[in-house]
């Protein structure tokens, strides 16, 4: 019954630092998301995957990638951190994209210094 | 692209009292539309969603919200605060069609209830 599974949930880097975060779903759904959160800017998109082997920009896609390995997982590279990047970064999945729900891990709060 | 706003980020009511969360959306066809709760330190939660038939959606714990494509508004209600209803809500649009399309969300309400 795990859902939406996000390592690590904590991190803290120096800037240039890169790191991955990692996201796996176990619920058979073919989109993920990758969100970060800002307070008082609710969620914003960073990348998503409609389906496996697509990938699309969100909102705010500047200084990360992302891989979908396959179904399962889809991850989120940070390839030269800068503080702005700190915030807490969530991974979601749904069936399909539109108006399928989305299911969300329980985040990783990223500090960059 | 779609936009939603969500009027007030904080609102404080007493507990036993009525819960109102507004939204709005920007699109000229109205869109899928989900209200989403996120308690401390986890993700969010799906509360309700409209994508068609009856303008009046019941959810979970007690929430409701209702569709109104005059106002384009989808706002959230509770008729009666419980203290664990203290959350973040977070309301959100995606376009109808096809095509790849992911969510917006709104900025969030936190809810504070007073005992």
């Amino acid at each position: 019954n795990a859902g939406v599974t996000q390592t690590p949930k904590f991190q803290v880097l120096k800037t240039g630092q890169s790191m991955t975060l990692q996201c796996a779903q176990d619920m058979n759904h073919n989109s993920m998301y990758w969100y970060r959160q800002d307070p008082g800017m609710g969620l914003r998109l960073i990348y998503y995957s409609a389906s496996e082997g697509t990938t699309d920009k969100g909102e705010v896609p500047n200084g990360y990638n992302v891989s979908r390995l396959n179904k399962r997982e889809f991850s989120l590279r940070l390839e030269s951190a800068a503080p702005s990047q700190t915030s807490v970064y969530f991974c979601a999945s749904s069936a399909w994209t539109g108006e399928s729900p989305l299911h969300f891990g329980n985040g990783t709060r990223l500090t960059v210094t | 692209a779609q936009s939603v706003t969500q009027l007030g980020s904080h609102v404080s009511v007493s507990e036993g009292a009525l819960v109102l969360l507004r939204c709005n959306y920007s699109s000229s066809v109205p869109p899928y539309l989900f209200w989403y709760v996120q308690y401390p330190n986890q993700g969010l939660q799906l509360l309700l969603k409209y994508t068609t038939g009856a303008t009046l959606v019941k959810g979970i714990n007690g929430f409701e919200a209702e569709f109104k494509k005059s106002e384009t508004s989808f706002h959230l209600t509770k008729p009666s605060a419980h203290m664990s209803d203290a959350a973040e809500y977070f309301c959100a649009v995606s376009d109808r069609g096809t095509g790849r399309r992911a969510l917006t969300f709104g900025s969030g309400t936190r809810l504070q209830v007073q005992p």
